[in-house]
């Protein structure tokens, strides 16, 4: 079965760190990636996506994420972490290109940012 | 705006109670999925549906049933609640057109305590 899986579990950096967070898969074919974040109290949205092309795909509010496909990783960053970026950061996997194929979560990654 | 609704928010009751969670969507995606999140094992699939009449069983879906009579509408019945089905409950929604292709929507979550 297809496991996704977050190293870091919980994240703690101050305001002007550098931010990696890891994301491995075990799916050997093609796949869909994506980061969610979901804010405190908030539901989950979109961050970023990588179907194709370009393995080095930029996201909303300066992260990006970079696909390496014969590490299985697809690793997101961000250079300077604000505040507002404490959160919650789900990988998540789609196999295939059928829209129908339901996506695979990582155990997620709670990071907070102290002031 | 498209949207999706959640309800209830919060929930509280007790062991063996039937309990649905009300999933709507006017996104008018084919289709919808619940997922649950817990500490440490991220978010989970319980059932998922690509369109009216068909459903399916995901990663943990013991206990749980769902149904889908129309386009917006994806409940989500515990036959008999147990304290192991104390979670967070988030409802999701994705199209197959390429534009959307594999992106999940997520609604805000219904938070169930079961005593």
């Amino acid at each position: 079965a297809q496991s996704v899986s977050q190293h870091n579990h919980h994240v703690i950096l101050s305001e002007a760190a550098s931010l990696e967070l890891g994301c491995n898969y075990s799916y050997g074919g093609t796949v869909n990636l994506f980061w969610y974040v979901q804010y405190p109290g908030q539901h989950l949205q979109l961050l970023l996506k990588y179907f194709s092309g370009d393995p080095l795909v930029k996201g909303i509010k300066g992260f990006e994420a970079e696909f390496i496909k014969s590490k299985f990783s697809f690793n997101l960053r961000k250079p300077s972490v604000q505040w507002s970026d404490t959160a919650e950061y789900f990988c998540a996997v789609k196999r295939g290109n059928n829209a129908g194929n339901m996506l695979t979560f990582g155990g997620g990654t709670r990071l907070m940012v102290k002031p | 705006d498209a949207e999706i609704t959640q309800s209830p928010r919060h929930k509280i009751t007790e062991t063996g109670r039937q309990v649905t969670l009300a999933c709507h969507q006017t996104w008018n995606h084919n289709n919808m999925f619940w997922y649950r999140q817990d500490l440490g094992h991220g978010l989970r699939l319980i059932h998922y549906s690509y369109g009216v009449q068909d459903t399916n069983k995901g990663e943990v879906s013991d206990g749980y049933s769902v149904s889908r009579s129309n386009t917006e509408d994806l409940p989500l019945t515990l036959e008999s609640a147990a304290s192991s089905q104390t979670s967070v409950y988030f409802c999701a929604s994705s199209e197959r057109s390429t534009g959307l292709f594999g992106e999940l929507f997520f609604g805000e979550g219904s938070r169930l305590t079961v005593l």
